[in-house]
């Protein structure tokens, strides 16, 4: 397996634009997380999602971010209009919990975003 | 904060020397787990130690959980260069919450 694949890899935009990064999870995976990391906050939780349901948005920051995952293979993170602060490094995430419960996760290369 | 603290942020050691590092945290948890975390890159579960377990092993990981503490403790015995990287804990318990991480610089 390719372990999970993230796109892009960086991302240079201005602020204002619209973003969008884009995940594909291992396969037979059942959670897939969306994730934050920047120098002052550390790596925050944003959503996560059971077999494509959204679960848990409550670390989404703000409206202007959304996530979405039309199937178990592919999950979109939206931000619109980016703004400077957004800039960080986004981490995607999957795990198979099955029967049991928080097993470990595997995560993506991560999408450098800057916005100017 | 539900996030606890890992300690130290940063630690410096020769190459063959051991490592080690804390994590302490504040609500009951189901499991504790271990990333490594090396520059530019995504995270690698190195260890998970459940909430009954006292002390877990991986190769040169040893993972030991208190539960009456609240604290957890990664030791890397014989360290590498290739070692040095970011290690971070995560608590299991409701959501997967991440500490701040210890930066571990191996010298060779």
């Amino acid at each position: 397996d390719a372990g999970v694949i993230q796109s892009p890899r960086h991302e240079v935009t201005e602020m204002g634009q619209e973003v969008t990064l884009r995940c594909k999870p291992i396969s037979g995976h059942d959670y897939l997380f969306w994730y934050r990391q920047t120098m002052m906050r550390g790596l925050e939780l944003l959503i996560y999602f059971n077999n494509n349901v959204p679960i848990d948005d409550s670390g989404m920051p703000e409206d202007r971010f959304s996530a979405k995952m039309p199937n178990a293979s592919f999950s979109t993170l939206k931000i619109q209009p980016s703004e400077p602060r957004d800039s960080a490094v986004y981490f995607c995430a999957s795990s198979f919990y099955g029967t049991a419960s928080y097993n470990e996760q595997f995560f993506g290369p991560g999408t450098r975003l800057t916005v100017l | 904060s539900q996030q606890g603290e890992e300690d130290p942020q940063a630690l410096s050691i020769q190459e063959g020397e051991n490592a080690t590092m804390n994590c302490s945290y504040k609500t009951s948890i189901n499991n504790l787990q271990w990333y490594r975390q090396n520059s530019g890159r995504g995270l690698v579960h190195l260890i998970l130690i459940r909430s009954n377990e006292r002390e877990k092993h991986s190769g040169r990981l040893r993972v030991t959980l208190d539960t009456s503490k609240k604290s957890s403790s990664l030791l890397i015995t014989a360290s590498r260069a290739a070692d040095t990287a970011s290690y971070f804990c995560a608590r299991a318990g409701g959501k997967l919450i991440f500490g701040q991480g210890t930066e571990l610089s191996v010298k060779p």
